[in-house]
């Protein structure tokens, strides 16, 4: 199972874009990439998911280099409620358990 | 999105008893479901893979007799923690494929306190 690397902790003004990037350098030829928001006593809610390039939906946009080694999550305009911590993680099928690294966790300032 | 609701979302028990939690896929069949646990400030640790009419797999560390899976459903999976501890004390989380492309779903989670 590929492992992901984020940075701990990132901080952010509200309205201002953000973007986490996550290295993945073992990613497998079947795996895809999917990011989830978790808030405290919460499971992790889906965000956005990707193979390659570019992907985004009402929520972010989702950033895949052609070597697929790394990925970035860029939230538009965040807000307070955006303060969360956000995991990256790759995996070949529904049917595969995501192992979960340390995410990182955004706080938004007013 | 796809569905997964979890029942209880709180439970305190008493320590030596044994208490259920329980996995729904509302939506959809999953034939395959997660559970995890989650302590405070911490990420999630996968414990097991719930295979539907099968055996769960579970993680090295992780004892199956004492956190007892089972998925009789295509849309159920239960977990039991058994002669429990406060140890156990911790936030269990699942999660299911939905079988359509790559995507797992999680539940809402279910807080679990051992007195």
């Amino acid at each position: 199972l590929a492992k992901t690397t984020q940075p701990i902790s990132m901080d952010s003004y509200e309205g201002q874009e953000v973007n986490i990037t996550c290295s993945h350098n073992n990613i497998a030829t079947n795996d895809y990439i999917t990011w989830y928001q978790q808030f405290p006593s919460q499971g992790p809610r889906f965000i956005i998911q990707g193979y390659k390039t570019k992907v985004t939906n009402e929520v972010a946009s989702l950033f895949i280099p052609a070597d697929r080694k790394s990925s970035t999550l860029s939230l538009p305009r965040v807000s307070l409620s955006d303060t969360a911590v956000y995991y990256c993680l790759v995996g070949d099928t529904g049917n595969t358990p995501l192992v979960f690294g340390k995410g990182t966790r955004l706080s938004v300032i007013a | 999105g796809a569905v997964v609701s979890q029942h209880p979302s709180r439970v305190i028990c008493k320590s030596g008893t044994s208490v259920k939690i329980e996995c729904r896929s509302l939506d959809f069949q999953a034939t395959t479901m997660f559970w995890y646990r989650q302590f405070p400030k911490q990420s999630l640790m996968l414990m097991a893979t719930s295979n539907e009419g099968s055996k769960a797999t579970y993680e090295q560390g992780v004892e199956k007799d004492k956190f007892l899976i089972n998925h009789a459903s295509l849309t159920l999976s239960t977990l039991t923690v058994t002669s429990a501890h406060p140890e156990d004390s911790s936030f269990y989380i699942c999660s299911a494929g939905t079988g359509f492309g790559n995507t797992i779903y999680f539940g809402e989670g279910s807080w679990l306190t051992v007195v």
